[in-house]
């Protein structure tokens, strides 16, 4: 089975600060898809990055960026000069083909908080 | 414009009433999703479905049933419902093909008395 493990359920820093959310996964899948979604509050959920497991490069947009440990299966998401605007609930997602079907396994979630 | 949509984005209920919880996309995806999620909590499946007439259970069991008449609509029904059934209900479409972003509605967060 697929898991997704975020362990740190809230984090709180200033604005402007830079902040790093952990993420660790388990899988045998060699192809898969990695990705960082945020859920604003009341607000809908959107796709902050994704990365290829295939791909060595670790993904980059904008003030966000990933740092992709394949072989320690490890996918951490940093915020730069972080926003009143990042306030959101962030989730950690892995995606593969499962005997056919394309399926999100989510991970718990870390708060996050940008304080002024 | 393109975009998904869910209705009711609230609804509180009485123990033992039948829900439709409405969901459309104008984006001509082929796969759609529905996922539970409790406040503050992860994202579980419930169902999904691959097109028209196709839908399949997803990881976490659930009383409700859905159906995809049409491309765009991808209804979740509970026949009766249950306090139990107190959740955040979100759907989501992704173009078919190579893995895509999946697009998530607004959810609708049902309350059943």
């Amino acid at each position: 089975a697929q898991t997704v493990t975020q362990s740190q359920p809230e984090m709180s820093v200033q604005e402007a600060e830079t902040v790093t959310l952990s993420c660790t996964y388990d899988t045998s899948e060699s192809n898969y898809y990695l990705f960082w979604y945020k859920q604003p509050p009341s607000r809908q959920m959107i796709l902050v990055i994704r990365q290829e497991a295939y791909k060595q490069q670790n993904a980059t947009e904008n003030r966000f960026s990933v740092n992709f440990q394949k072989a320690a299966k490890s996918f951490s998401l940093k915020i730069s000069d972080s926003q009143l605007g990042d306030t959101a609930m962030y989730f950690c997602a892995f995606m593969a083909y499962f005997q056919g079907a394309q399926k999100l396994v989510f991970g718990q979630g870390t708060r996050l908080t940008i304080n002024p | 414009e393109a975009d998904i949509y869910q209705t009711p984005r609230y609804l509180v209920i009485g123990t033992g009433k039948k829900i439709t919880l409405e969901c459309s996309q104008t984006m001509g995806h082929d796969k759609m999703y529905w996922y539970q999620q409790d406040p503050g909590m992860e994202l579980h499946l419930i169902h999904y479905s691959y097109g028209v007439n196709s839908t399949e259970k997803g990881d976490l069991s659930s009383e409700s049933t859905v159906s995809r008449i049409r491309t765009e609509h991808f209804p979740l029904t509970l026949e009766s419902a249950r306090p139990s059934h107190t959740s955040q209900y979100l759907c989501a479409s992704m173009r078919a093909g190579e893995v895509n972003e999946q697009f998530f509605g607004p959810g609708t967060r049902l309350t059943v008395l």
